[in-house]
């Protein structure tokens, strides 16, 4: 295993539904990010993290919110999604130089495959 | 522009044989470059990794990839497939427009699938 967790691995809901992804990283890396991966469509980095605050929002919808309230916990909220928005979320860690050791690596977690009804 | 091209959408090979996946890359200044793997319903794990010194890294699994800067290539090679490891793999390249001391943005290539028969 990489060090980094997600839950739950798979979550259906409906349209009108409020759910949240969980990803932990165990690593001590001070860098998380989400990831979305639909088929045939290459990875799309929707949200960053460094040290707590947000640092890249990469034009996605508001019905995701994140949230990270400390280095080794992220969270993706989610409302009012679309049937296309089904797809697998991959969450990443990665060091940065902030701690005089930065790595460029990032390291993923098994992510959570989502389906919208 | 920057980007990452995996010019083949799968790769066969036979068990045994020697196995290479392709990558080109465009970026600005040094590229730091990385490939993945990912098997069914998991996330991507780290393989390999360039950033400075010999231009052939190895890395995980028996893989090895070989930078190439005049060919802006960094294929990944190994020499005796396995059938484990039938996978998808990804070739990215650190985002070289962005930098930051606290995170780097990766550019990924759109996959390859390689299948290795028995």
């Amino acid at each position: 295993e990489t060090g980094v967790t997600q839950t739950p691995r798979h979550l259906v809901m409906g349209m009108t539904n409020k759910k949240s992804l969980k990803c932990e990283q165990h690593l001590g890396h001070n860098a998380m990010y989400w990831y979305k991966q639909s088929a045939k469509k290459p990875l799309e980095l929707m949200f960053v993290y460094s040290l707590e605050e947000r640092v890249e929002n990469n034009s996605v919808p508001s019905r995701f919110s994140p949230e990270c309230p400390n280095s080794s916990h992220l969270f993706l909220h989610l409302h009012t999604l679309q049937p296309e928005d089904s797809a697998l979320y991959l969450c990443a860690s990665s060091q940065g130089e902030v701690s005089g050791t930065e790595t460029y690596t990032q390291y993923f977690g098994p992510g959570t495959r989502l389906t919208v009804l | 522009a920057q980007s990452v091209a995996q010019p083949e959408d799968q790769v066969n090979v036979a068990e045994g044989n020697p196995l290479t996946v392709k990558c080109t890359y465009s970026v600005s200044g040094n590229p730091y470059l990385f490939w993945y793997v990912q098997y069914p319903n998991r996330g991507l794990q780290f393989l390999l990794k360039y950033i400075t010194g010999d231009n052939l890294v190895k890395g995980s699994y028996g893989f090895e990839a070989e930078f190439n800067k005049s060919q802006t290539s960094f294929h990944l090679k190994k020499p005796s497939a396995l059938v484990s490891d039938s996978a998808l793999y990804f070739c990215a390249v650190r985002d070289s427009r962005f930098f930051s001391g606290g995170y780097n943005k990766l550019i990924f290539g759109a996959g390859t699938r390689l299948a290795v028969h028995p």
